[in-house]
């Protein structure tokens, strides 16, 4: 069956200190694969999307790697501040003949709390 | 501009009562699309709307959940006879893309449905 899964329901870790977040997939395709951030009481916040045809992309200390083979993507927090803590959704955008096939398949979140 | 919008921001109603839920997505997004979280766990898929082709119905969880959408423009969820269980949060996105490439999601902020 297909599943989505994020290694931790919840990560703590030191500020300064680089946070790594993991999503795995299984019987999955995906075109894209997104992040996302979510804080308690708000909607998604999309953050990094990246191809399958990519290897890794960057945004200021984020990071997110994808590795087609292994079926998994890590998502990394350089540098995490207190203000870094919040719920890290992965998503896949899966693949249609026109390109992204519209939904996204959500896994169920990684909390991050930094503590300073 | 603004981005999307939802109304109510919370909802309480007794069970066997039904709901209407209202997305407005951010103008020119021929993309939108319905989720429900509930608590502490991930965004699970409903209904998609792209431009003026049929919705994707696959995620709706039973009959007595529908939806609607005037054009490009506001969406409605409806939800008949209540039950406990649909208590959630109901995220509404939109997106400028569907089949021409990658898809980043701008999400509101919810409507929070309790029932009783």
């Amino acid at each position: 069956s297909q599943k989505i899964e994020q290694n931790s329901e919840a990560l703590n870790i030191q500020e300064g200190k680089t946070a790594t977040l993991t999503c795995n997939y299984t019987n999955y395709s995906p075109a894209y694969l997104q992040w996302y951030r979510q804080d308690p009481g708000r909607g998604p916040v999309f953050l990094l999307l990246i191809r399958e045809n990519e290897k890794e992309k960057r945004k200021e200390r984020l990071k997110v790697t994808f590795d087609t083979t292994l079926k998994q993507s890590l998502f990394h927090i350089t540098a995490s501040q207190p203000a870094d803590s919040a719920t890290y959704l992965c998503a896949l955008d899966l693949m249609n003949y026109g390109g992204s096939q519209g939904n996204l398949i959500f896994g169920k979140g990684t909390k991050l709390s930094v503590k300073p | 501009g603004a981005g999307v919008s939802q109304s109510p921001s919370n909802k309480v109603t007794e069970k066997g009562k039904d709901v209407e839920l209202r997305c407005d997505p951010i103008s020119g997004h021929t993309a939108l699309y319905w989720y429900r979280q509930r608590l502490g766990q991930g965004l699970e898929f409903l209904i998609y709307f792209q431009g003026n082709s049929a919705p994707d119905k696959s995620g709706l969880p039973s009959d007595r959940f529908s939806a609607e959408r005037t054009g490009e423009s506001v969406s409605t969820l409806t939800i008949q006879r209540t039950q406990q269980e649909d208590s959630a949060v109901y995220l509404c996105a939109s997106s400028l893309a569907g089949t021409s490439g990658y898809n980043e999601q701008f999400f509101g902020p919810g409507t929070r449905l309790t029932v009783l």
